[in-house]
This record gives structure tokens, sequence and C-alpha cells, in this order.
């Protein structure tokens, strides 16, 4: 079985501040971790994934993440956020052998000028 | 030019219609899927083809029916609407089934059963 678990609803920061978007997840195998975001009435674009290798993916529109297999977190940041950054952002794993992907209940994030 | 489109966008209906919600893309892959969206933006998996072969149906009505003419489509017919089916319902595809590739969203299509 694999899950995802996003503890906070909401985040908000100062624009300029750095962001987090927490995550954790469980799988029986090896995981492949994917972060999405989800604009006002949009679907979900693809913003970073983590296969293997270097712990620290970096992605779209400057964001980051890094993989901590010790405890199980794939957390997503951006040192210096922006008002466009405020959005929905779901945070999803598949393990190795399944077809499914799993998401979390998602993170709003909003950015205060 | 979209990669993944669905029509329509909106639709309102009645409880007891059927209706049917269309999906295409132009990307090449072989793997789609159809997900809902409830109120409180949880995403949940309904259905997955793999060239026109379904790999993922979960547990869901059996009034929710996919149909996959050809690799680039995925359709979803709902019959006798209810009003717990409103929802986002988005479309997605990737290269291929599960793996290491990521999923291309669709725009979505919002639901509303009256």
């Amino acid at each position: 079985a694999q899950s995802v678990a996003q503890p906070e609803d909401q985040v908000n920061v100062a624009e300029g501040n750095p962001l987090t978007v927490k995550c954790t997840y469980s799988v029986s195998g090896n995981p492949y971790l994917f972060w999405y975001v989800q604009y006002p009435n949009r679907g979900l674009q693809f913003l970073l994934k983590y296969i293997t290798g270097d712990n620290l993916v970096k992605g779209s529109y400057g964001f980051e993440a890094e993989f901590n297999k010790s405890q199980t977190s794939f957390h997503l940041k951006k040192p210096s956020a922006l008002v466009s950054d405020s959005a929905l952002y779901f945070c999803a794993v598949r393990d190795t052998n399944d077809y499914k992907l799993s998401f979390g209940a998602g993170t709003t994030v909003t950015v205060r000028a | 030019d979209t990669a993944v489109s669905q029509t329509p966008k909106y639709l309102v209906t009645q409880m007891g219609n059927d209706k049917s919600i269309k999906c295409e893309q132009n990307l090449g892959h072989d793997t789609m899927y159809w997900y809902k969206q409830d109120s409180k933006k949880f995403l949940k998996i309904m259905f997955s083809y793999n060239n026109k072969e379904l790999i993922i149906n979960e547990t869901v009505p059996n009034r929710f029916s996919p149909k996959s003419p050809d690799k680039a489509h995925l359709n979803l017919h709902i019959n006798s609407l209810e009003l717990g089916d409103s929802a986002v319902y988005f479309c997605a595809s990737s290269p291929i089934g599960g793996g290491t590739r990521e999923q291309y969203f669709g725009p979505g299509t919002r639901l509303t059963v009256t």
C-alpha cells in the first residue's frame, strides 16, 4: 500500500520569504515522488519529481524538493516566494511496483505582498 | 496546442440523467486516466487505460463506465447521475502506465448535479 500525508492544510508566507510545503510518504517498495501545483479553476501542473540519485531535485518556477529516505519525506521548497506562487500544491507517490499515483490532500499556499 | 483537452468544461444536469465527458490527448501517450476531485479538493483515481486496455479500476459505482476508442481518447459515461457525483473530473495522460514518468492533466470538467 502507498500513501501520502501533507500535514498542513494551509501555508501563509510573505513575498520574498522562504516557502516550505511538507510531505511525508509511505510505500512498501521504493518511492517515485512528485509535486504538482493547481491554480484556481485549472488542471494540475507538474513541478518536479524524485526517481533516484541526488536527493535534491530542482523543478519549474524555482522550486526544489529534498528527498529524505530516513524521514520518508519529500518537502517542497522555494527560497523566495512570489505572490504568483499562491496555489494548491499536491504531493504524490507511486510505489515502484504500482500503476497508481496516490495524492496527498493538498496544501493551499498563500503568499502575501 | 492543447496537450490534454476535455469537453465540456462545465456540465450542469439533473439527477437521474446520463452524461458523458470526453478527453483527448495529442501527446502520443499510451496511458490515460480519470480522476475525481471533490469539494474538499481530494484527488482520487477512478480508472486508467493503457493502449485501450483497462489497468486501473478503482472502487467506483458501476454507473461510471470508461471507454477508450483509441489510445488518444478516453471518455467517461455516467448513468443515473446522483447529487454526490458533483465534482471536478480530470483526465490525465502519461507515456506509460506506472513508472517514472509524470502525468499531464487536462483542465477539468466541473459537473454539477441538481
